[in-house]
């Protein structure tokens, strides 16, 4: 199976402030069927962005994400107090479809 | 507007068995798998397995196949998780999540609210 390796563990960053989150793959993603979701606490994870660079329905653009092959980044480019949570990173390029262990983004 | 309601939080012993329940409304059900994803406390997100209510055909996790029992009842448009004898390291949030087309793999784009299992004697 794939394994996702998420970094940084955690980022400190003030609200304005640029976040850029990495997801590396054990091995190619095929398609490059990467997404990446947002979770906050007490609440189910939310789809940002599916096949590594498209928006999912109703999320801002200031998130975006890029990447090919075993590298991928989600950026977001303006912090909001909204924005602080934990970020997931998912492959279903090949089964089992695989979860990266999280990105923490905390007020600093 | 695609729904996925959970049933609710369940406290049980070990070795008791278990099936919590994932309702469905708002597309067709059995033209879109449901997959089953779990989070322990503190942790991250980890795939079961998932089920295409059509047909009924389910795929599991390596890692989890026989543990657990993924089913749907297509005239109730409800998908269902079930354990036959819970042990402590099954206490976890678990939710349904609709995948994004007709594939058996996919990303999800739709997710249930969860449903807390605590397990412990």
């Amino acid at each position: 199976e794939i394994v996702l390796t998420q970094s940084p563990g955690t980022l400190s960053l003030s609200p304005g402030e640029r976040a850029t989150l990495s997801c590396r793959a054990s091995q190619s993603v095929s398609s490059n069927y990467l997404a990446w979701y947002q979770q906050k606490p007490g609440q189910a994870p939310r789809l940002l962005i599916y096949v590594a660079s498209s928006r999912a329905t109703g999320i801002p653009d200031r998130f975006s994400g890029s990447g090919s092959g075993t590298d991928f980044t989600l950026t977001i480019s303006r912090l909001e107090p909204e924005d602080f949570a934990v970020y997931y990173c998912q492959q279903s390029g090949s089964s089992p479809p695989t979860f990266g262990q999280g990105t923490k983004v905390e007020i600093k | 507007e695609v729904q996925l309601v959970q049933s609710g939080t369940e406290v049980k012993q070990p070795g008791e068995s278990l099936k919590i329940s994932c309702k469905a409304s708002g597309y067709s059900f059995t033209s879109y798998w449901i997959a089953w994803v779990r989070q322990m406390p503190g942790k991250g997100l980890e795939w079961i397995g998932t089920i295409f209510p059509g047909d009924s055909d389910t795929k599991y996790s390596p890692s989890l196949q026989g543990q657990v029992t993924i089913s749907a009842d297509k005239s109730i448009n409800t998908a269902y998780l079930q354990w036959s004898s819970l042990k402590a390291s099954d206490t976890a949030i678990y939710f349904c999540v609709r995948h994004f087309s007709g594939y058996s793999i996919s990303w999800f784009p739709h997710w249930g609210q969860g449903s807390l299992v605590s397990v412990s004697s």
